[in-house]
């Protein structure tokens, strides 16, 4: 099956500073999605990304899609407290592959 | 409109003991799903239907069978459960392949 890295694995940030989380594939993606997961709460859908070179702002948030379709980067600009959480990548048409996560902690 | 609801929340089954897990969706949703998340290893996928009466592999599908007799609802089922089958598994769904995921509340299920 498709194999899904997503680095870092953990990443404390001290409240207003940036995070970045990464995603890469072997494979050329059709399309990835990402999802974060609140401490002890379920994943919830963030963003999808199809297109090669796409980028996508939701507030604080800019999502990334490689030109290649084999990486994907979510940015979180100035990190707040509501932000903790783990981040994951999602690919796959119908055998969905989620990716490791990212836990973020910030430290207010 | 409850969304995604999974029932027991919580279940603790000594080994080789059999359960079901009940994901509900009323969201007329094709696609579901069923995972099960341990520390450090994300999400994995168990089995998934894309639609009503079918069911498939995931990625680890060893252990458990499903049925979907019923568009909104998919069954987890553990025939003899083992102390590696502990974990939290969460249900999700959606229209189709390429949408997002809604996810169920989850269940922790212990086996000692």
């Amino acid at each position: 099956g498709q194999q899904v890295m997503q680095i870092p694995q953990y990443q404390h940030v001290q409240e207003g500073e940036d995070f970045t989380t990464y995603c890469n594939s072997s494979t050329t993606l059709s399309n990835i999605q990402w999802y974060k997961q609140r401490p002890g709460g379920h994943p919830v859908f963030l963003i999808q990304l199809v297109k090669s070179g796409e980028v996508k702002k939701q507030k604080r948030l800019t999502f990334q899609f490689g030109e290649a379709k084999k990486n994907s980067s979510l940015h979180i600009t100035a990190t707040q407290t509501t932000d903790v959480g783990t981040y994951f990548c999602a690919l796959g048409y119908q055998k969905v592959t989620f990716g490791t996560g990212t836990k973020l902690q910030v430290i207010p | 409109n409850a969304g995604v609801t999974q029932t027991p929340k919580f279940r603790v089954l000594k080994t080789g003991q059999s359960m079901t897990l009940l994901c509900a969706q009323d969201m007329n949703h094709e696609y579901m799903y069923w995972y099960r998340q341990d520390p450090g290893m994300g999400l994995r996928l168990i089995h998934y239907s894309v639609g009503e009466g079918t069911t498939a592999k995931g990625e680890v599908p060893d252990g458990y069978n499903v049925s979907r007799l019923k568009k909104q609802n998919f069954l987890l089922g553990l025939e003899s459960a083992a102390p590696s089958q502990t974990s939290v598994y969460f249900c999700a769904s959606s229209w189709g392949p390429l949408t997002e995921q809604y996810f169920g509340p989850g269940t922790r299920l212990t086996v000692t």
